[in-house]
């Protein structure tokens, strides 16, 4: 079935770095735009990046020049770079496919379970 | 970047009733909203997207409507397992934004 399998989270201190990775399946990988949307705790939802089918990207302001997606289309996979880490970046972070293969289609419709990222001293 | 607000905040209901979760977006959206709900502990799910078309496998008990600005979602009658936080979507611009939420609660 298709399917979005996030990993790489953690606990991180503010400053450092961490990788996530999806890992997606029953479905054209290569076909289709990628986002990252994150939920810190018990607030709502924020749009982080989004890769295109072709490798184009757009980032959310507050991640611009910190954050780095992008995806391997032979091991069906999405990665989040994450640099210079802050307190304010803590979140559950979601992989997402769009209905689109540039991204900006109808809607989000496969979301994958999340990972949590924690970033504390 | 397009402000989303949602309102109510919270809506409490009886099952059976009938939810109306309203949207506004600080410019014209056309029809490219989307709402997604979000039961506890889980991700969201796509409900509606382009403002009034139901996404796959959505019960018909769910629609939207509107354009431009103002946007709603209508449950005519309230399950159970409807108790959620919907978020709105502007996909009209980027940086994609999304609303605050609306908590809906069964009395």
């Amino acid at each position: 079935q298709v399917q979005l399998v996030e990993s790489g989270g953690g606990v991180v201190q503010p400053g450092r770095s961490l990788r996530l990775s999806c890992a997606a399946s029953g479905f054209i990988f290569r076909s289709s735009g990628l986002h990252w949307v994150r939920q810190a705790p018990g607030k709502g939802l924020q749009w982080v990046s989004v890769i295109s089918h072709d490798g184009s990207n757009k980032y959310a302001d507050s991640v611009k020049g910190r954050f780095i997606i992008s995806r391997d289309n032979f091991k069906n996979t999405l990665y989040l770079q994450m640099n210079s880490l802050r307190a304010e970046d803590t979140a559950v972070y979601y992989c997402v496919r769009d209905t689109a293969s540039d991204g900006g289609g109808h809607g989000f419709d496969v979301w994958g379970r999340g990972t949590m990222v924690t970033v504390s001293s | 970047e397009i402000v989303l607000t949602q309102s109510p905040a919270i809506l409490s209901l009886s099952p059976g009733e009938r939810a109306t979760l309203s949207c506004r977006a600080s410019q014209s959206v056309n029809v490219y909203l989307a709402w997604y709900q979000q039961k506890p502990g889980q991700a969201p799910r796509l409900l509606i997207y382009d403002a009034s078309n139901r996404a796959t496998g959505i019960p018909a008990r769910f629609s939207g409507s509107g354009s431009g600005t103002d946007f709603t979602l209508t449950i005519s009658s309230l399950e159970p397992e409807d108790l959620a936080v919907y978020y709105c979507q502007q996909r009209s611009a980027w940086p994609l934004t999304f609303g605050p939420g609306t908590k809906v609660g069964i009395k």
